[in-house]
């Protein structure tokens, strides 16, 4: 068990540019979460797969981010014109159906700087 | 709409000393709560779940949570802190909205360990 993998750890990005974050859940899990993390706050919920299937996105989730999770294993979550405001860590989760879904494992995280 | 709320921002406690770090939740039916870590450069830990049962659950690493329906709270507990405790704790609790089980997390504790 290698965990949940994000790539990459640290991105600096100027405003306007588009940026990409890889995350690589648990074999075994078909579920997988992103969440964006500020500073001083605990992680927000922003989006939710269920195998390649995108089944839920929070209102915090604007029209210029975009996730995937093609064929049900690793996802990306794509930024497009980033602002200065999307500076956060964005975390990925994996888990297991059902019950087991509570208990999600993290990564360690994408930390995003825009200047 | 379900709340956390960590009322203390950071605490710092000696080493050996008890520690009582305190969460009260804000959510209309039975909780699933959780208590993560999360460590400089860390993605997050579990450090226990409480879905329902015994109200004193254990944890990983020495810890342990009592749910307390009547305070709508769920403190962490552990009876001598290690300087490697030090780190920042969030409680959260779990909702299924029907397609997906979401984690709504409190703005997190940071624990300062004194040697």
């Amino acid at each position: 068990d290698t965990g949940v993998s994000q790539n990459p750890r640290h991105k600096i990005t100027k405003r306007g540019q588009n940026v990409t974050f890889r995350c690589d859940p648990i074999s075994e899990h078909n579920r997988l979460y992103w969440y964006r993390q500020t500073l001083g706050q605990g992680p927000e919920f922003l989006t939710y797969f269920q195998n390649e299937a995108q089944l839920e996105k929070s209102r915090l989730l604007s029209d210029r981010f975009s996730a995937e999770r093609p064929k049900g294993s690793f996802s990306t979550l794509e930024i497009q014109r980033t602002e200065q405001g999307d500076s956060a860590m964005y975390l990925c989760a994996s888990s297991f159906p059902g019950r087991l879904s509570y208990e999600q494992y993290f990564g360690p995280g994408t930390r995003l700087t825009v200047t | 709409a379900q709340s956390v709320t960590q009322p203390d921002i950071h605490i710092t406690v000696s080493e050996g000393a008890s520690l009582e770090l305190r969460c009260n939740y804000s959510y209309g039916a039975t909780p699933y709560l959780f208590w993560y870590v999360q460590s400089p450069g860390q993605g997050l830990q579990l450090l226990l779940k409480y879905f329902s049962g015994d109200t004193l659950v254990q944890g990983i690493k020495g810890f342990e949570a009592e749910f307390k329906r009547s305070q709508s709270s769920f403190n962490l507990r552990k009876p001598s802190v290690h300087w490697s405790d030090a780190a920042e704790y969030f409680c959260a609790v779990g909702r299924n909205t029907g397609t997906a089980s979401k984690l709504t997390f409190g703005t997190g504790t940071r624990l300062q360990v004194t040697l």
